[in-house]
This record gives C-alpha cells, sequence and structure tokens, in this order.
C-alpha cells in the first residue's frame, strides 16, 4: 500500500521566518496535492503538481514536487499568523486515482 | 459553480444504530470518494464511486457501505454504530481521476 510520510507534524514558527515541510511517498505516483485545513473546517485545496520539477507558488507559500526522490515539499516564506492552520500532503496512483493517501498533516501554529 | 454539499452537518448517534450520509458533487462530477477522518488514524479513504459503480474500495468493515445514483449523488450508510465511529466524514468529487474537491465534511458523534 501507498505510505505518505510528512515531517515534521508539528509546527510552531515566530511570524516574518522561513520553513519548510517535507511530504515522502512510498512508490511511484504521477501527482502530488496539498491541502490546507482549519480547525473543524473541510479541506481546501492549495496545489496540484502533476510532474516531475513541478512548482507552484500562491502568496508565501510554494509547491515543489520531485518524482525521482518522491518527495514534494511546501515551503513558507515570511509566515503571517493567517497560516496557521493543518497542512496535509496526498497522493493517488494509476487507476486508483480516485483514491488518495493522505500524510499524518503538518499542524502549523504561526506566532507573533 | 456550487460546491460539493454534504446533509446533515452533525450528527448524534446511538451504539447500534445505523446512519446514512449525503453527498451532492460538483455539477458535471462523476467520481465522488469517501473519508473518514479520525485524530487517531487522520484521513482514511473509504470508497470511491463512478457512474454508480465502486471503484474502489478502502479497508474499512462491511458495516460501512455507499451508493451512487445516476444524478452522481452519493450515500454512504454505516450500521451497527460503534463509538470508534465517531469521525468527521468528508466526501469529495471530481472528474475522471482528477483534482478532488471536498465537502464541509459530516461531523458524526456516537454515544
Amino acid at each position: 500500500e501507498l505510505k505518505v510520510e510528512q515531517n515534521p507534524l508539528f509546527l510552531s514558527m515566530q511570524e516574518g521566518k522561513n520553513y519548510t515541510i517535507y511530504c515522502n511517498y512510498s512508490t511511484t505516483s504521477d501527482r502530488l496535492y496539498w491541502y490546507r485545513q482549519d480547525p473543524g473546517k473541510s479541506l481546501e485545496s492549495l496545489f496540484v503538481l502533476l510532474s516531475n520539477g513541478a512548482v507552484k507558488q500562491e502568496g508565501r507559500l510554494m509547491a515543489s514536487l520531485d518524482t525521482k526522490a518522491r518527495l514534494s515539499t511546501l515551503h513558507i516564506t515570511a509566515a503571517v499568523h493567517d497560516l496557521s492552520a493543518t497542512y496535509f500532503c496526498a497522493t493517488g496512483r494509476g487507476s486508483t486515482l480516485g483514491r488518495l493517501y493522505f500524510g499524518r498533516g503538518t499542524q502549523l501554529t504561526v506566532w507573533p | 459553480k456550487a460546491g460539493v454539499t454534504q446533509t446533515p452537518r452533525y450528527l448524534i448517534k446511538t451504539r447500534g444504530q445505523q446512519v446514512t450520509l449525503s453527498c451532492s458533487p460538483i455539477s458535471g462530477h462523476r467520481s465522488v470518494s469517501w473519508y473518514q477522518q479520525t485524530p487517531g488514524q487522520g484521513l482514511q479513504f473509504l470508497f470511491e464511486y463512478f457512474s454508480e459503480t465502486q471503484r474502489n474500495k478502502g479497508n474499512f468493515p462491511g458495516r460501512f457501505s455507499g451508493r451512487q445514483f445516476s444524478n452522481s449523488r452519493s450515500e454512504m450508510n454505516v450500521s451497527t454504530l460503534e463509538l470508534g465511529d465517531s469521525a468527521l466524514y468528508l466526501c469529495a468529487s471530481s472528474l475522471h481521476m482528477g483534482e478532488q474537491y471536498f465537502g464541509p465534511g459530516t461531523r458524526l458523534t456516537v454515544t
């Protein structure tokens, strides 16, 4: 079964700082998703990465994908309090792409 | 375009009862997937339906079942509820094997 590991699971950072969340997956996959979840809310799609070397940026968040290393990163630049949330990476494969395998999530807290 | 809708949003049931949750996908989306989210197990895949057929199934007991109607709306049913079934149940819709868009979820509490 496809395994997805995220680290760190908990991240507490000061406003203005930079940090990276890592997402490793165990077998070949051709797409990687990043989602954000606020407490008590559903999942909001942030990025869809479809090919090796893909890089996408939205505001202070930038996601990248290295399919050879089976690694995706979510980089946070100059964090602000509004980024506090739980971030999930997820992937799928082949004929079971209707099924996503999720990491455990990274709970990010940004403090002043 | 309206998003994914789920009803009810909150539900409290007693052990042994059964429950039915409903999901209406984004218009034009024919794939509906269901996930269970708990603090202990995280997000776990239940099943996926496409054109009224179950296409993928996760590792859940037979008490968990689902179906999809011709208008792509989907329901999931849990029979003989257990305390451990308390969770946030999320459904997601997508075009054929595309990006999944999640609904607001149904918070089920089993007492």
